[in-house]
């Protein structure tokens, strides 16, 4: 079945630095890729839509100078948390569809990140 | 503004069946997805409705009528595995996941 790798699985940083998360389709090619923060007992908030070759598209509220995204090529993208703050403490998933618009979402395993 | 409703949290007992119920009113509607997911780890696709009628896919079942705007998730003879939050979600007109809360479902022995 589709696989989405997500690296690394969990990272603990000092206040003010960068932090990269990678997200990667194993066995398929994701045109679009989409990343979530999820905080304790809450949902899954969509941060961006990466588009492979082009921009990503920020949902409102979110920083787009902070949380870099890059979608560089059909099976890799990735998200970096610049200049990080305690508060961007908090679980980031990836995910990636393997065809159609409605096909399901495959997740990558998630990072928590924690920044002290 | 669009919005999914779904109960936070149900209890259940092993062995039993348990219902988790999702009511939505969103921007159009392409289709309703169920994701299982496990304190701590990313969510797993169980199910994908997009027809009214239900659909078995072993011990889980998803039940979908869009006239009603409702959907619901039935897990039959229960696990203690199967402790774990569910997500309802659901695919606008602009192909959109519209993300509910999630219920978190506790078996009890």
């Amino acid at each position: 079945g589709a696989v989405v790798s997500q690296h690394p699985s969990w990272v603990i940083c000092k206040s003010g630095t960068s932090v990269k998360i990678e997200c990667r389709s194993l066995d398929f090619q994701a045109t679009t890729m989409f990343w979530y923060r999820q905080f304790p007992k809450q949902s899954l908030m969509l941060m961006a839509t990466s588009n492979e070759g082009s921009k990503a598209t920020y949902e409102q509220g979110v920083e787009k100078d902070k949380f870099l995204i890059n979608h560089a090529s059909l099976t890799l993208s990735t998200l970096t948390v610049t200049s990080a703050h305690p508060e961007d403490s908090s679980f980031y998933i990836c995910s990636a569809a393997t065809g159609t618009e409605n096909s399901p979402l495959h997740f990558g395993n998630g990072t928590r990140l924690t920044v002290t | 503004g669009q919005n999914i409703d779904q109960p936070t949290e149900m209890t259940a007992t092993e062995g039993a069946i348990v219902q988790i119920n999702c009511t939505y009113q969103t921007s159009g509607f392409n289709g309703l997805f169920w994701y299982q997911q496990h304190a701590g780890e990313a969510p797993t696709f169980l199910s994908y409705n997009v027809l009214d009628g239900l659909e078995e896919k072993g011990r889980f079942s998803s039940f979908l009528s869009r006239s009603k705007g409702y959907s619901y998730l039935l897990l039959k003879e229960l696990q203690m595995k199967d402790s774990a939050s569910y997500l309802c979600a659901v695919l606008d007109s602009n192909y959109q996941l519209i993300w509910g809360a999630g219920t978190k479902l506790i078996i009890k022995p």
